[in-house]
């Protein structure tokens, strides 16, 4: 079983439209949560970060977090074009000193 | 100015040569990565380094040699090289380590095609 891991996609939306994005990790003492953007021949970039159950918005955007289930997800409200990109899930826990990434997730917002 | 600057950015060369990718970083922090991209996105840890020490060596063939000659900087060199290194090198910094390496700053890559 893979440490994070998500749908490879591509994952296809209308523009406007909700984009949600999952991931689930398998070590429960995981504690830190992030979602990073990558532009196709670019670098990863950090949107959001998270740590405790719920959810946390930033604009458009809204991670979730469900430690129970060991699932994190992100949404991406009115999505636009140019939110179309790989979405990587990363996680941290205690005693690992840098961060776990999922094999991301394509999206791709239709005009 | 570039908060993490990676050099060269593209790299093509031939199976059993040595090559060697330079990483800078102007942000301050205290921790460096050197993380491995394959074809399929996927961004595997490879070596990391807090202060010149090194903290994390995964399992990498020991044909990949980091040096960290100071805080600001993290070199990759890699021996003989293999087709199957061909992939993308990402170095990233971030200030603090271990559960506080949440917000990683990456440079823009260096693109290894090895023919």
């Amino acid at each position: 079983q893979k440490e994070v891991e998500q749908n490879s996609g591509p994952l296809s939306v209308p523009e406007g439209a909700i984009a949600s994005l999952n991931c689930t990790y398998s070590d429960r003492v995981s504690q830190s949560f992030f979602w990073y953007r990558q532009y196709s021949g670019k670098s990863p970039e950090l949107i959001m970060s998270i740590y405790s159950n719920g959810d946390k918005e930033d604009g458009r955007f809204t991670a979730q977090l469900n430690k129970a289930s060991q699932y994190v997800s992100l949404l991406i409200r009115d999505s636009q074009p140019s939110d179309s990109a790989t979405y990587l899930c990363a996680v941290n826990k205690p005693g690992r000193r840098a961060l776990t990434f999922g094999s991301g997730t394509r999206l791709q917002v239709q005009p | 100015d570039t908060a993490v600057s990676q050099t060269p950015k593209y790299l093509v060369t031939q199976m059993g040569n040595d090559k060697s990718i330079k990483c800078e970083q102007n942000l301050g922090h205290d921790t460096m990565y050197w993380y491995k991209q394959d074809s399929k996105k996927f961004l595997k840890i490879m070596f990391s380094y807090n202060n010149k020490e090194l903290i994390i060596n995964e399992t990498v063939p020991n044909r990949f040699s980091p040096k960290s000659p100071d805080k600001a900087h993290l070199n990759l060199h890699i021996n003989s090289l293999e087709l199957g290194d061909s992939a993308v090198y990402f170095c990233a910094s971030s200030q603090g380590k271990g559960s506080n390496t949440g917000e990683l700053f990456f440079g823009e890559g260096s693109r290894l095609t090895v023919l």
